[in-house]
């Protein structure tokens, strides 16, 4: 079994609409992470948690809000997607002593 | 803030052929890592460079850390198709505290 996971894998929705992408992993880390994805521009941090009660906004937090429900979920919220919102988006979580981050699979979100 | 320059941003070979690429950065990183990303799916980790000259093989992959901890390489030997797929270098820069930096990507196609 995977050690990162995401749901859902794909998603379509429609502009102002409330979106939720979750995480979990069992590698037993206390940080984890959220990423997007646009082609070209590699990976830009959303979102980060070094535990339960720790968030941090990253570089690109507008629009965005997360949720840390244990040590193993992290959950990305939209309030209100908009288009400029298509993007694929991971999780991913490290320890504290390397700070290696694992990726999850991915969520490919369409905002139309 | 922290950037680092990946190059190339693309590259195009035959199977067979060895690949180099690096990165660079104007900061100093205390730990350097290498990931492959295939398409629909997240960063995998490949190597992890933890001390300043620090050479390390990973199958035909080997990376090193610079000597002035602002700079990385990455080679692969005697390429095959699966090699195929953007490969990132990310900087962390201090241990236990800081979040990766990611350069932008080189994306490795292979000409059978």
């Amino acid at each position: 079994d995977a050690d990162v996971t995401q749901t859902p894998r794909n998603r379509i929705t429609k502009t102002g609409k409330r979106i939720m992408l979750e995480c979990s992993q069992t590698k037993g880390h206390d940080r984890m992470y959220w990423y997007r994805q646009d082609p070209g521009l590699g990976l830009r941090l959303i979102y980060y948690s070094f535990d339960v009660k720790d968030i941090n906004k990253g570089e690109i937090s507008d629009g965005y809000s997360v949720s840390r429900q244990a040590q193993a979920k992290f959950s990305l919220s939209l309030e209100s997607a908009i288009p400029n919102q298509t993007a694929l988006y991971f999780c991913a979580t490290s320890d504290w002593f390397k700070g290696e981050q694992f990726f999850g699979p991915g969520t490919r979100l369409t905002v139309l | 803030g922290q950037q680092l320059n990946q190059s190339p941003q693309s590259m195009f070979i035959q199977e067979g052929e060895d690949v180099s690429m690096n990165c660079t950065s104007s900061s100093i990183f205390n730990t350097w890592l290498w990931y492959k990303q295939e398409p629909g799916e997240g960063p995998v980790l490949l190597i992890a460079l933890y001390k300043a000259g620090e050479l390390t093989s990973n199958g035909r992959l080997t990376a090193q850390f610079g000597i002035t901890r602002k700079d990385s390489f990455l080679n692969i030997s005697a390429s095959i198709p699966s090699d195929v797929g953007i490969y990132f270098c990310a900087g962390l820069g201090i241990q236990g505290a800081q979040k990766l930096v990611f350069g932008q990507g080189t994306r490795l196609t292979i000409n059978p």
